[in-house]
């Protein structure tokens, strides 16, 4: 047990259904993010909330669309994605910046 | 931008053995964090060692150590007397100082993957 649940584990998507990713985290922390992990590439941090508050988006397309409700819960709402979408999604939590990420186990998204 | 190089896509050690896993980063901050993260198969990120960049002594975590050289902004794991239980991919990251209020997100490598020989 992290302290850090994604739901689901394993995600296969057609390009026109519109699915979500949860993360919830039970540690307390006022920041939360989701990552995009591909092959090959190292890890791409997509968004950021502190204290539910988007504070970063990378330039990710708006295909992606988080959700932060409370400090605990953030959703990743996905619609009309890419095969090039398809890789492991990371959501991590952190009481502040000068503390460790906690990770989640990851969502393993295909689209087809 | 803060980038992060992992120059070892993969290392092999014979168990009992001793690896080091060589991580360099860019920034022009003076005051910054930097971790090792690993990966195993179940696809958890599990944090394994953290170093304050204020901090000259170098971080430990029993088998873990890191060589930090700030100057030469290199930050490499040192595992000794490996452990099958080692393998897995492991990856540098860095962050810096919040830009605003709040924290901001870690700079990862492309990671090493540390294969133990039985």
């Amino acid at each position: 047990e992290t302290g850090v649940t994604q739901t689901p584990r394993h995600l296969v998507m057609g390009m026109t259904n519109k699915k979500s990713l949860k993360c919830e985290q039970h540690l307390g922390h006022n920041a939360m993010y989701w990552y995009k992990q591909s092959a090959k590439k190292p890890l791409e941090l997509m968004f950021v909330y502190n204290f539910k508050e988007q504070t970063e988006n990378n330039s990710v397309p708006s295909r992606f669309s988080p959700e932060c409700p409370n400090s605990s819960h953030l959703f990743l709402h996905l619609h009309t994605l890419q095969p090039e979408d398809s890789a492991l999604y990371l959501c991590a939590s952190s009481q502040d910046w000068a503390t460790e990420a906690f990770f989640g186990q990851g969502t393993r998204l295909t689209v087809v | 931008a803060q980038t992060v190089t992992q120059s070892q896509p993969e290392m092999s050690v014979q168990e009992a053995e001793t690896v080091t896993l060589s991580c360099t980063y860019d920034t022009s901050e003076s005051d910054y964090y930097l971790f090792w993260y690993k990966q195993p198969p179940s696809r958890q990120m599990i944090l394994v060692i953290r170093q304050e960049a204020y901090k000259q002594q170098n971080a430990t975590e029993n088998r873990f150590s890191v060589n930090f050289q700030k100057a030469a902004k290199s930050f490499s794991l040192k595992i000794s007397d490996s452990q099958l239980g080692d393998a897995a991919m492991y990856f540098c990251a860095y962050r810096s100082p919040p830009s605003g209020g709040g924290a901001d997100g870690l700079t990862f490598g492309k990671g090493t993957h540390l294969i133990i020989q039985p």
